[in-house]
């Protein structure tokens, strides 16, 4: 399998555009996870889907952030308006299993963005 | 407020020492805790997951501990490679949660393997 799929790799941008974050997670996995990590806050769980059904956005920093999971193997996360203290490293994960239980998650690559 | 703890921030040791790195936490009620490894440049890969119940993990050079009592957990290093060079985050969840109220995330230990 190829694991967590996660596109573009690294996006710049300028402040107020919007930017849309892609995610292909392992086939057969139900449970689909976007993260952020700053050096400031460290790593911080946004939102999770089960079964393309977003269960938790409690993470979500404000309303310029959504995400949707349109079938089993695609997810977009979307930020617009586009803020600098946006910049930071988007990781997907999936898994078989919520967050709060014990299963694996497989993280992607992640996504670097840069809002200038 | 839960929080997680780690210790040190950053740590250099000569290849084929060993090391060991610190979790505290607040977290309550606690469900489990994992260890995580992360590359620079790369997504976190899972090391350990452990319940209230387990006191120890192995996965191969890596041991990690945990004292629910103390709230404690560490990450023991074996005959530290090269390849070991990384940070590792620590990971706590209470146990009624599931989503992102339940997981508390450490800021992590920056490890450094110097040949």
């Amino acid at each position: 399998d190829a694991g967590v799929i996660q596109s573009p790799r690294h996006e710049v941008t300028e402040m107020g555009q919007e930017v849309t974050l892609r995610c292909k997670p392992i086939s057969g996995h139900d449970y689909l996870f976007w993260y952020r990590q700053t050096m400031m806050r460290g790593l911080e769980l946004l939102i999770y889907f089960n079964n393309n059904v977003p269960i938790d956005d409690s993470g979500m920093p404000e309303d310029r952030f959504s995400a949707k999971m349109p079938n089993a193997s695609f997810s977009t996360l979307k930020i617009q308006p586009s803020e600098p203290r946006d910049s930071a490293v988007y990781f997907c994960a999936s898994s078989t299993g919520p967050a709060g239980a014990t299963y694996e998650q497989y993280f992607g690559p992640g996504t670097r963005l840069t809002v200038t | 407020k839960n929080q997680v703890e780690q210790s040190p921030q950053s740590l250099i040791i000569l290849e084929g020492k060993n090391c060991t790195l610190q979790c505290n936490y607040t977290v309550s009620p606690f469900s489990n805790l994992r260890w995580y490894k992360q590359d620079t440049g790369r997504g976190p890969v899972s090391l350990t997951i452990m319940t209230f119940s387990e006191n120890t993990k192995s996965n191969g050079r890596y041991t990690a501990t945990l004292d629910a009592d103390t709230k404690q957990s560490s990450l023991h290093i074996t005959a530290s490679q090269l390849s070991d060079s990384a940070s590792y985050i620590c990971v706590v969840t209470i146990y009624s949660g599931g989503g992102a109220d339940g997981l508390t995330f450490g800021k992590g230990t920056h490890l450094i393997i110097q040949p």
